[in-house]
């Protein structure tokens, strides 16, 4: 199993700036996945973080906006970038442990950006 | 693509009482399928999987169904306690050559003492 520290836990930001959430995990993992939940929809992957590597994002989501960074096996952060009332939502990190078919999240950061 | 869906409107049991939710998926053949508990200001928390080789899978008070033939899973929360109150997330698992698993939108479950 893995136990995944994120922080912050919730922020308000104004219109423009970044806010930049890390997630700790505690052991070492291969991948590393960073999710947006908005309200009423579904858990949407933003992109998989690997170490060593760029991020892979998916489609709609681009570096420029949110770039992540993965310095080592248990840490990484994702970054909001120039936020908008739009980037309202939870954040969630997330890990697949090798050989468990199943993942594991942090507690979220809930954005508002105002 | 792979489309998941589960029902959006909350659902209200009595305690003591079976909870059942529904999972439907279309355009895919999934090796399994997941469930994950979500507390409000929690991340998700996996439960279950349940292969596509297995038509029943329980744990405790949980209990999933997996037909692969009507694309469905059913999730039933016997002898259900106001504890159990959280939104219930189906998952299906990346496609070959990607990580992405693919998340229902969750069906709320609040159960009344």
């Amino acid at each position: 199993s893995a136990v995944i520290s994120q922080k912050p836990s919730r922020d308000i930001c104004q219109r423009g700036t970044s806010l930049t959430i890390q997630c700790q995990v505690d052991s070492q993992v291969t991948m590393m996945f960073w999710y947006r939940q908005q309200p009423g929809q579904s858990l949407t992957l933003i992109a998989t973080a690997n170490q060593g590597s760029e991020a892979t994002y998916e489609s709609g989501f681009v570096i420029d906006k949110f770039p992540i960074s993965r310095p080592n096996l248990t840490f990484s952060t994702l970054t909001v970038s120039n936020m908008s009332p739009e980037d309202s939502s939870i954040y969630l990190c997330s890990v697949e442990i090798q050989g468990e078919e199943k993942l594991f999240f942090g507690s979220g950061t809930q954005l508002s950006v105002l | 693509s792979q489309k998941i869906e589960q029902n959006s409107e909350a659902l209200n049991i009595q305690e003591g009482k079976t909870a059942t939710l529904t999972c439907n998926y279309t355009n895919y053949s999934p090796a399994y399928l997941q469930w994950y508990r979500q507390d409000p200001g929690r991340g998700p928390v996996f439960l279950l999987l349940i292969r596509e080789n297995e038509k029943e899978k329980r744990k405790e008070r949980l209990k999933v169904t997996f037909d692969t033939t009507l694309k469905q899973s059913l999730f039933h929360i016997t002898a259900s306690q106001p504890a159990d109150s959280a939104t219930y997330l189906c998952a299906l698992p990346p496609t070959s050559g990607t990580y992405k698993y693919i998340f229902g939108t969750g069906t709320r479950l609040k159960v009344l003492a």
